[in-house]
């Protein structure tokens, strides 16, 4: 069946690049999605790729996309304290539904 | 501004009730969807909407229902029938073509006591 899959924890340290990575089923997605979420709050969307595309660099963000083996990641360079939250890849599922992963909490320590 | 508004934030109700939780947007979108998000669990898709008067079951819609009467508007009912309604309810919208990223609203955290 359709599975997102993350890693559930990432620490990392102010000022170091951060590389979530996110594994999926579904081959047949047109786009990939990266949200953030704070806490108590809604998820906001980070970026996506096109699938034809292997990178997308979007200032401090790059997503890196890798079909072959369905891996998916999102690098943040500079990581910042602002930057600590609850990262989801999602992948296309039914009709117009997503398909979220279980999220990687990434905690920044100055 | 265009934007989508879930209400209430908190939300708590007596075990056995009924309870309906409010979603709209203003951005013309013409798909909705209602997620439900515990702890260690990522997003479950409950229900989702591509067009007025039509939806379809996410993959834990049991014990839900939804109607789409308007565009706008995409409310949850949460019956008595949901064995374990306790947690974070996030509704969401998007066009139905091309790149649909999904416009979030603020959640609404139900507690069932």
């Amino acid at each position: 069946g359709e599975d997102v899959e993350q890693s559930l924890f990432l620490s990392v340290r102010e000022g170091d690049s951060s590389v979530i990575n996110c594994t999926y089923t579904d081959s047949s997605s047109t786009y990939l999605y990266w949200y953030k979420q704070e806490p108590g709050a809604g998820l906001q969307l980070l970026t996506y790729i096109f699938s034809n595309m292997d990178m997308k660099q979007d200032q401090r963000l790059t997503v890196l996309l890798n079909k072959k083996d369905k891996h998916l990641s999102l690098r943040i360079a500079d990581t910042q304290t602002g930057d600590s939250a609850i990262y989801f890849c999602a992948e296309e599922g039914a009709g117009t539904a997503l398909i979220f992963g279980k999220g990687t909490t990434l905690s920044v320590s100055s | 501004d265009g934007g989508i508004t879930q209400s209430p934030k908190y939300l708590f109700r007596k075990e056995g009730q009924n309870v309906t939780l409010s979603c709209e947007q203003n951005l013309n979108h013409d798909a909705m969807y209602w997620y439900r998000q515990d702890p260690g669990q990522g997003l479950r898709l409950i229900y989702y909407s591509q067009i007025v008067n039509d939806f379809q079951k996410g993959d834990i819609a049991e014990g839900y229902s939804v109607s789409r009467e308007k565009k706008e508007s995409f409310p949850l009912t949460v019956t008595s029938a949901q064995k374990n309604p306790t947690a974070f309810y996030l509704c969401a919208s998007s066009i139905i073509s091309g790149d649909y990223g999904y416009t979030f609203g603020s959640g609404t955290r139900l507690t069932v006591v």
